[in-house]
């Protein structure tokens, strides 16, 4: 089993509207990181969550992380064509304080943004 | 600041064969990642440098893949003999550190086809 899941594998919204994507861990996380990323091309840093209850904010898009440290969810509010896109979480799976150096990915949400 | 840089941007080779991708980091950044996402999957990180010493390799396949960090600036990640299952985006990112919490950029990525 995939140690991040994604949910849902893909979304497809009119614009305007709202939609939530989760992520979540079997693992208490030391950090969770979302990232953007148009097809062919590298991946766009978002936000990074490190605290439990932390939520962050940029624009129209934002994400907060449980306070257990195991789930996170980013929302998009008012939907644009530009937020078309995958979506992928990546989680930091050190315990204890301590970051491991590397990311687990879950395996992206495809979201699709009709005008 | 200039961004990491990858080429080729795209390679088509037959099975077999042998391949090689070059990262440039961005400058003053101690930690690179080399990744391999195969399509509808998230990232999967295959080699860790810190400087130019490895800090983790456990998911490289190291019976057909190989990369170096010469002066711990540039690298490279070389498949040889490739397979059809190498077929994939193949994801350089760059950090200031080699542990959290710190944004790893990513660069364009190569996509490689094995035909």
């Amino acid at each position: 089993s995939q140690e991040l899941e994604q949910s849902p594998q893909s979304l497809i919204v009119q614009e305007g509207k709202n939609l939530t994507i989760n992520c979540t861990s079997s693992k208490t996380l030391y950090g969770l990181y979302w990232y953007k990323q148009k097809y062919g091309e590298g991946l766009i840093f978002l936000m990074m969550l490190q605290k439990g209850g932390e939520e962050k904010s940029h624009e129209k898009i934002t994400a907060k992380l449980d306070e257990k440290k195991q789930q996170s969810s980013l929302h998009i509010t008012a939907s644009q064509p530009s937020h078309a896109g995958i979506y992928l979480c990546g989680a930091d799976m050190g315990a204890g304080g301590t970051s491991y150096g590397k990311l687990t990915f879950g395996q992206g949400t495809i979201l699709t943004v009709h005008p | 600041e200039a961004g990491v840089a990858q080429s080729p941007r795209y390679k088509i080779i037959e099975k077999r064969q042998s391949v090689a991708f070059w990262c440039n980091p961005i400058s003053g950044h101690a930690t690179l990642y080399w990744y391999q996402q195969i399509l509808g999957q998230g990232p999967k990180l295959l080699i860790q440098f810190q400087n130019n010493g490895v800090v983790d390799d456990s998911q490289l396949p190291k019976d057909r893949f190989s990369a170096e960090r010469l002066k711990g600036v540039d690298s490279t990640l070389k498949i040889q003999p490739a397979k059809l299952e190498d077929s994939a985006v193949y994801l350089c990112a760059s950090s200031p550190f080699a542990r959290g919490p710190y944004e790893q950029y990513f660069g364009p990525g190569t996509r490689l086809t094995v035909t």
